[in-house]
């Protein structure tokens, strides 16, 4: 059965760093895709960034683009968002959800999520 | 980017009643090399984290009871849920997969009548 935690939230002032976290278990997880979503608060959801497990190719929204980056390590069985220079519309829920299909990254899995609050 | 359109942005249904929403694309998620469309359907409930119903527009996950179908093609696709059950009370997202960024709609919410 395929795991996702996330850790790794918290509350962190406008222009501050935090580090995302989510332990995979499992599954074979150096050849799944995966991906960061977030949700605001009472809002939807919103596709942040995903990583191949093949060639470990890196794709994100224009909004985090060069502040976030997606990286994984495959020996730790773990996905990581380094998110840097955040914002206040940055604050939601982070869920990392898996991709099986190589094929075609439908988010099969999906962790609980952490919550990040960038406030003052 | 692809933008992605549900509606309504929320509907009451009566218990055993049939639930239709649309999700319009602002391109063609089908692909003609392998006519597939890139198009998934989620259902979120409260407190939890959204949940794969359907992928390739009309592909169920393992598990996910038949009263939950897809259809569509190109830029126009349906979630039907034939006869509205009670833990079906949810919110839906559909989602492009094809290009990045991989867009959601808006959600729609479903109600009991």
């Amino acid at each position: 059965e395929v795991q996702l935690l996330e850790s790794g939230g918290g509350l962190v002032q406008p222009g501050g760093s935090l580090r995302l976290s989510c332990a995979a278990s499992g599954f074979t997880f150096s050849t799944y895709a995966m991906s960061w979503v977030r949700q605001a608060p009472g809002k939807g959801l919103e596709w942040v960034s995903a990583i191949s497990g093949r060639d470990g190719g890196t794709y994100y929204t224009d909004s985090v683009k060069g502040r976030f980056t997606i990286s994984r390590d495959n020996s730790k069985n773990t996905l990581y968002l380094q998110m840097d220079s955040l914002r206040a519309e940055d604050t939601a829920v982070y869920y990392c959800a898996s991709h099986e299909d190589s094929s075609g990254w439908y988010a099969d899995s999906w962790g609980q999520g952490t919550l990040v609050t960038v406030s003052s | 980017d692809i933008v992605m359109t549900q509606s309504p942005d929320s509907l009451a249904v009566s218990l055993g009643e049939r639930a239709t929403i649309s999700c319009k694309s602002s391109q063609s998620v089908l692909y003609s090399s392998n006519n597939k469309n890139y198009l998934a359907w989620y259902q979120q409930k409260p407190g939890q984290p959204p949940k794969l119903l359907l992928y390739w527009a009309s592909t169920r996950k393992s598990g996910v009871p038949d009263r939950f179908s897809g259809s569509g093609s190109g830029t126009d696709f349906t979630l039907t849920i034939s006869s509205l059950q009670a833990e079906d009370v949810a919110v839906y997202y559909c989602q492009q997969y094809c290009c990045t960024p991989r867009t959601f709609g808006q959600g729609t919410k479903v109600e009991i009548k």
